[in-house]
């Protein structure tokens, strides 16, 4: 099993360039998340998807949009990329397990905005 | 709403001395709380979790935390630090049957030898 898996990992910008981050996972789990982490702010949630077919904002979505196109992959797009958005980027997916979701991370996308 | 403070953005320990990274939430409704950690140029993994039952929590690597309702504090610790816990770790709250996490600002933490 891969778990979650990101691309690209590095990746640099010009201001208005637009692009799509790619997430996939394995664990055949219907719960996906995008988080963007900027330091002393720890991770906020930008986007997340309760299953196949749903998207729903997070606390942090505007500049973004996000697509669920299967089960196993959800994609972050940036439409004109700002530097403000420069961050790291993780996608995540969780199940739940009778008690709570727990949530599995990817190894996350370093975005630089010029 | 909810919200997680961890105490000290940066905490160095000697190897071998204990470590203790402080997280306080605030909730109206129990909580469910995670520590994660995130070694350099990866992504986040998680230590342990308290959701019901004991109090007392133990994960991996050696570390625990122990849930107190009544400081609403749940503070990770380890007796013996080693080189290899230097990292950054976060500490998070979910509530009920609700997806999302909400996560704490992180604390590096640094071993000297």
């Amino acid at each position: 099993n891969a778990g979650v898996t990101q691309t690209p990992k590095f990746q640099v910008l010009k201001t208005g360039q637009s692009m799509t981050l790619q997430c996939a996972q394995d664990m055949n789990h219907n719960s996906m998340y995008w988080y963007r982490q900027d330091p002393g702010m720890g991770l906020r949630l930008i986007y997340y998807s309760a299953s196949e077919g749903t998207t729903d904002k997070g606390e942090v979505p505007n500049g973004y949009n996000v697509s669920r196109l299967n089960k196993r992959e959800f994609s972050l797009r940036l439409e004109s990329a700002a530097p403000s958005q420069t961050s790291v980027y993780f996608c995540a997916s969780s199940e739940w397990d009778r008690v709570v979701y727990e949530q599995y991370f990817g190894p996350g996308t370093r975005l630089t905005v010029t | 709403a909810q919200s997680v403070t961890q105490l000290g953005s940066h905490v160095s320990v000697s190897e071998g001395a204990l470590v203790l990274l402080r997280c306080n939430y605030s909730s109206s409704v129990p909580p469910y709380l995670f520590w994660y950690v995130q070694y350099p140029n990866q992504g986040l993994q998680l230590l342990l979790k308290y959701t019901t039952g004991a109090t007392l929590v133990k994960g991996i690597n050696g570390f625990e935390a122990e849930f107190k309702k009544s400081e609403t504090s749940f503070h990770l610790t380890k007796p013996s630090a080693h080189m290899s816990d230097a990292a950054e770790y976060f500490c998070a709250v979910s509530f009920g049957s609700a997806r999302q996490l909400t996560f704490g600002s992180g604390t590096q933490l640094t071993v000297l030898p």
